[in-house]
Parts: C-alpha cells; structure tokens; sequence
C-alpha cells in the first residue's frame, strides 16, 4: 500500500531564517506530487505541483521554491522566510492524471515563523 | 481561471440534525472528489463522483454530482460529534483539482 510521509511535524522558525520541508511517497511509482499551504481556518492554496523529476510548476508567486530531486521525493525550501510564510504545509500525491484525480494527503508541516 | 466556490464557509447544529453543503464550478469539472479534514489534521479522500447526475451514499453520508458537472453536493443525515470537521469539494476538469475553502462543520452534543 502506498504512503506519504512529511517531516518535520512542526517547525519554529526566526523571520529571514531558511526552510527545507521533505516530503517522500512510498508504494507508487511516477506520482504526480503537490505542495499545498493552508492558513488557520482557511482553504488549500496549491503552491507547487510535479508531473516528474526535475518538472515543477509553480502556482503562486512567492519567496518559496520546490524541487523534485528523485520519483518519490518532494522538497520545499525558501532562503529567507517571512511572517506571512507560517501555516500548515501539507504534501500530496496522486496518479496519472485525467479522470483519476484523487488527492492523499500527508500528516502536513505546521510551520510558525516569528 | 477554473474556480470552485463552497457555501456555506461555517455550519453550526445540533447533533441529529442535517447538515449540507454545496460546490459550485465556472466550468464543467470531469469529476468531484471530498474531502474531510478533522480539527489538527490532514484532508482525508473520501468519494469521487465522476457521472453527469451520479448518487453515492457512504452510511450517513450522500454525495452528488450535477447533471451539468459542474456543481455537487454532500448531505449528512442525523449529524453526529464524530462528524465534526471541515469539508473540501475538488474540482478537476482535467489534470489537477481545484479546491473549493471548505465549510466547517460543528456540532453540538
């Protein structure tokens, strides 16, 4: 069975400081990965999203990057966060594309910078 | 660009009462999907509808998709603490899903 895997759980983090988020999926091969960032009480807005190695689209511009070294690997970093940067980080996976669209989620990221 | 509206934002009841909420699309989506995300947690796939017109039950809960695709709607019937949550409508004309910003579900014992 396939899972999704995010760490760390959460993370406090000084404004101008830098951030690296890794998200990894077991149990599938060539998913389509997203990055997604939720503020408290709010919805999902889509930041990154990949199709392959090496293929990102970016959905929001931002301070933040991402980058798919490996299949199943999915990294989201920025070299100086800012205050507006804090929420819930979460990553998901889903295969092909299409018809099947379903989302799984990981535990998610709860990030706060101060 | 694709935009997936949910209404309402926030549903306080009554535990046994009923609770709906309603996803509207601009365009017309090639399926539906839901998605519960408990309070401190993560979302959670919990159907996808794919058919113009299509029902779906799962115990107390009853999803369906419009007959022009591009709206949908999730109904729970006799809400229970259990049911507390926030719930996500995804909507995908091709590709990757569109998320509408949930409506909060809480219940009162």
């Amino acid at each position: 069975s396939q899972t999704i895997h995010q760490w760390p759980a959460t993370l406090v983090q000084p404004v101008g400081s830098p951030l690296s988020l890794e998200c990894t999926v077991e149990g599938t091969s060539n998913p389509n990965l997203y990055w997604y960032r939720q503020a408290a009480g709010r919805g999902l807005q889509l930041l990154f999203y990949s199709v392959g190695i090496g293929q990102i689209s970016s959905e929001v511009p931002q301070n933040l990057s991402a980058s798919r070294p490996q299949d199943r690997q999915f990294i989201l970093s920025s070299k100086k966060l800012l205050l507006s940067d804090s929420g819930f980080y979460l990553c998901a996976w889903s295969v092909g594309g299409g018809v099947t669209d379903t989302q799984y989620f990981g535990p998610g990221t709860r990030l706060t910078v101060l | 660009g694709q935009q997936v509206m949910q209404i309402p934002q926030y549903q306080h009841v009554q535990e046994g009462e009923d609770f709906t909420t309603y996803c509207n699309s601009s365009t017309t989506l090639s399926n539906i999907q839901w998605y519960k995300q408990r309070p401190g947690g993560h979302p959670v796939f919990l159907i996808q509808l794919v058919k113009s017109g299509e029902v779906k039950k799962q115990k107390r809960l009853t999803f369906q998709f419009g007959e022009a695709k591009k709206n949908s709607s999730l109904h729970i019937t006799a809400t229970q603490t259990t049911d507390v949550g926030t719930y996500f409508c995804a909507g995908s004309p091709s590709g990757k899903s569109t998320f509408g910003d949930g409506t909060t579900l809480t219940v009162k014992p």
